[in-house]
């Protein structure tokens, strides 16, 4: 167990529809990434967020958004929905964004998305 | 820019025998690479990590894995494979001349432990 939370586990739902991912770092961490996994493209970087604030980002289209609340809890929303969205997503957290790149992160079990 | 190549998309093992999952890297400066593991239905788990020093890291599990810089690569090995290895592996890499702070990962490679 990583310690990192997501929910739901599994999420179906239709095209045009909007979803809320949501994500518990560990106790601790102030920064959260999203990843996306599919088959064809692999894992794929989102966006990052440390202690509330956006640090990066990768390749999240326009109908994704993201924040981090005062909590430290994180939440992905996707909207529009296609069906090309259909992935694993997972969320990280590490200890803090200036060190992010020495130390490791620490993955959630990921909600998968069918998009119908 | 940083990148990082996992050449192989599955390795086949017998059971007993050492394995290897290959990675390669490019990288501006100092690279820092790890290796995670995947398990079915499970998220990324960390196994090791270079960041300097020693070229050989001892991970989790009984796995290790060897830097070389003139290669360009950081290879993962066990000397004895077991068929709960079998996972996918994924190798990343983060280019400490600066940048991004966020690794890039592999394709991933995928390992089968044979009984």
């Amino acid at each position: 167990d990583s310690g990192v939370t997501q929910t739901p586990k599994h999420l179906i739902t239709a095209t045009g529809q909007r979803v809320t991912l949501r994500c518990s770092p560990r106790s601790g961490d102030l920064s959260v990434y999203w990843y996306q996994q599919s088959l064809d493209q692999g894992l794929q970087f989102l966006i990052q967020y440390y202690n509330g604030e956006e640090r990066a980002k990768g390749n999240i289209l326009e109908r994704f958004s993201a924040q981090q609340f005062p909590d430290l809890h994180s939440e992905l929303n996707l909207s529009s929905l296609e069906l090309g969205d259909s992935a694993l997503y997972f969320c990280a957290s590490s200890v803090a964004a200036r060190l992010a790149g020495l130390n490791e992160q620490f993955f959630g079990p990921g909600t998968r998305l069918t998009v119908l | 820019a940083q990148s990082v190549a996992q050449p192989e998309d599955q390795v086949n093992v017998a059971e007993g025998n050492p394995l290897t999952v290959k990675c390669t890297y490019s990288v501006s400066g100092n690279p820092y690479l790890f290796w995670y593991v995947q398990y079915p239905n499970r998220g990324l788990q960390f196994l090791l990590k270079y960041i300097t020093g020693d070229n050989l890291v001892k991970g989790s599990y009984g796995f290790e894995a060897e830097f070389n810089k003139s290669q360009t690569s950081f290879h993962l090995k066990k000397p004895s494979a077991l068929v709960s290895d079998s996972a996918l592996y994924f190798c990343a890499v983060r280019d400490g001349a600066g940048g991004s702070y966020i690794p890039t990962f592999g394709r991933g490679t995928s390992l089968i432990v044979h009984p």
